[in-house]
């Protein structure tokens, strides 16, 4: 399986300042998602990062708002912009890849609170 | 659009007990079907993949079974400890035109699942 290393685990943030968020895995993946579950929800998709290229987002979501960078095949980032309290949320890295069939790995996520 | 629901949302039962938890799905096209368990502000760790072919998965006290065509799945948790409590999520990946996937999750709710000592 993969070891998905997380950061931050947690953060407190001033409306409208921005937080990038950092997901490192101990191996090359196919595929890394980034995922958002807001207080008392599931888990709902933001965007596949994709390696070299632009991230694809889900609907509801934008690139102005969530930027995401996959510079190679084992690291990406997701920018939380111009925060709200509406974006207190737990987010959270994924990957899959055929090294372990299609099993989905998720990082410990990120609890940020915006204030 | 695929739809997950759990059920129930939430389980409260004393340790010891055998529970079965309930996952539904609307599109019966999947490629397969991960449970997850969570615990309070942490990730998700995997506990059982069931691949669209499979009938059930089995790992030391869950079970897992898949009915696809009925487009349902059960968790099935033996001799419950307090360990177990925990929300535990269902999860698909539907099939791509080639028949194969290493797309994105669809997530039901989650069951919050309490045993007490």
């Amino acid at each position: 399986s993969a070891v998905i290393s997380q950061k931050p685990s947690r953060d407190i943030c001033q409306r409208g300042t921005s937080l990038t968020i950092q997901c490192q895995v101990d191996s090359q993946v196919t595929m890394m998602f980034w995922y958002r579950q807001q207080p008392g929800q599931s888990l709902t998709l933001i965007a596949t990062a994709n390696q070299g290229s632009e991230a694809t987002y889900e609907s509801g979501f934008v690139i102005d708002k969530f930027p995401i960078s996959r510079p190679n095949l084992t690291f990406s980032t997701l920018t939380v912009s111009n925060m709200s309290p509406e974006d207190s949320s737990i987010y959270l890295c994924s990957v899959r890849s055929p090294l372990w069939g299609t099993e989905a790995f998720f990082g410990q996520g990120t609890r940020l609170t915006v204030v | 659009k695929q739809e997950v629901t759990q059920i129930p949302a939430a389980l409260s039962v004393p340790e010891g007990e055998n529970l079965v938890l309930n996952c539904s799905f609307t599109d019966s096209a999947i490629y397969n079907l991960q449970w997850f368990r969570q615990d309070p502000g942490k990730g998700l760790t995997s506990l059982l993949l069931i691949q669209s072919s499979q009938r059930e998965q089995t790992s030391g006290r869950l079970n897992a079974s898949l009915d696809k065509s009925s487009g349902r799945s059960t968790l099935y948790i033996a001799a419950s400890q307090p360990g177990d409590s925990a929300t535990y999520l269902c999860a698909v990946t539907q099939s791509n035109a080639g028949g194969t996937s290493y797309g994105k999750l669809t997530f039901g709710q989650g069951t919050i699942l309490t045993v007490h000592p």
